[in-house]
């Protein structure tokens, strides 16, 4: 079982307020690290793919990073939203095939 | 419309009790996979298709079966169910996992109360 951590667990932001929040993963055989948004009550929406060192993606207020040497991501939102209040997974890849899932960070937007 | 579902969207069942959740793509994705997802814990990979034919054991296996006789069709089979497997599953695909952008579509989830 390979170990992938997020941080902080939860986090609650004023409305309009920046925030980040962390996956960190095991550096060797790194083949890709994806980024999901899990509304309650629906499924997880992938949000990023990412798969080389240095990679940033960016869609409309939320950005991404990514440190492959390190074993480090990090998923920023500007100026924060309330539609913006989800649980964000990350997920880590070693092969290609086997995906292992951190287990979140829950984030609450007041408005 | 492109989209992943799966059949019971809930399901209570007693201890011992064959059942299935189907899980349907209509996007001719190779790759299949299935998650359980429990309080405290990430979603954990019970078994994963590269395609048809073509299945692997996850993190958690133990307790599942799997078949992929069609590329839309991913069933996840539960021959005698114990109440440690009362979880909320995902069925997700994606076009294949060998390219390096590709993301998966996660299914609606399926709740399972096993008494």
């Amino acid at each position: 079982i390979l170990n992938v951590e997020q941080s902080p667990q939860s986090l609650h932001v004023q409305e309009g307020d920046s925030t980040n929040f962390t996956c960190s993963f095991p550096s060797s055989n790194f083949y890709a690290l994806h980024w999901y948004r899990w509304e309650t009550a629906k499924s997880p929406e992938a949000l990023f793919v990412m798969t080389l060192n240095g990679d940033e993606k960016k869609k409309g207020r939320i950005s991404a990073t990514l440190n492959t040497k390190e074993g480090y991501s990090y998923l920023y939102i500007k100026g924060s939203q309330p539609e913006d209040s989800a649980t964000y997974l990350c997920a880590y890849s070693n092969t290609g095939n086997q995906f292992y899932f951190g287990t979140g960070t829950s984030l609450t937007v007041i408005p | 419309e492109a989209q992943v579902t799966q059949n019971p969207r809930y399901l209570i069942t007693v201890t011992g009790k064959k059942l299935t959740v189907t899980c349907s793509q209509n996007m001719n994705h190779e790759y299949m996979s299935w998650y359980r997802q429990d309080p405290g814990l990430g979603l954990r990979q019970i078994y994963y298709s590269m395609n048809v034919e073509v299945t692997d054991k996850g993190d958690v296996p133990e307790g599942y079966k799997v078949s992929r006789k069609e590329k839309r069709n991913f069933p996840l089979i539960l021959e005698s169910p114990s109440p440690n497997q009362t979880s909320l599953y995902f069925c997700a695909s994606s076009l294949s996992i060998g390219a390096s952008e590709e993301t998966q579509y996660f299914g609606p989830g399926t709740r399972l109360l096993v008494l």
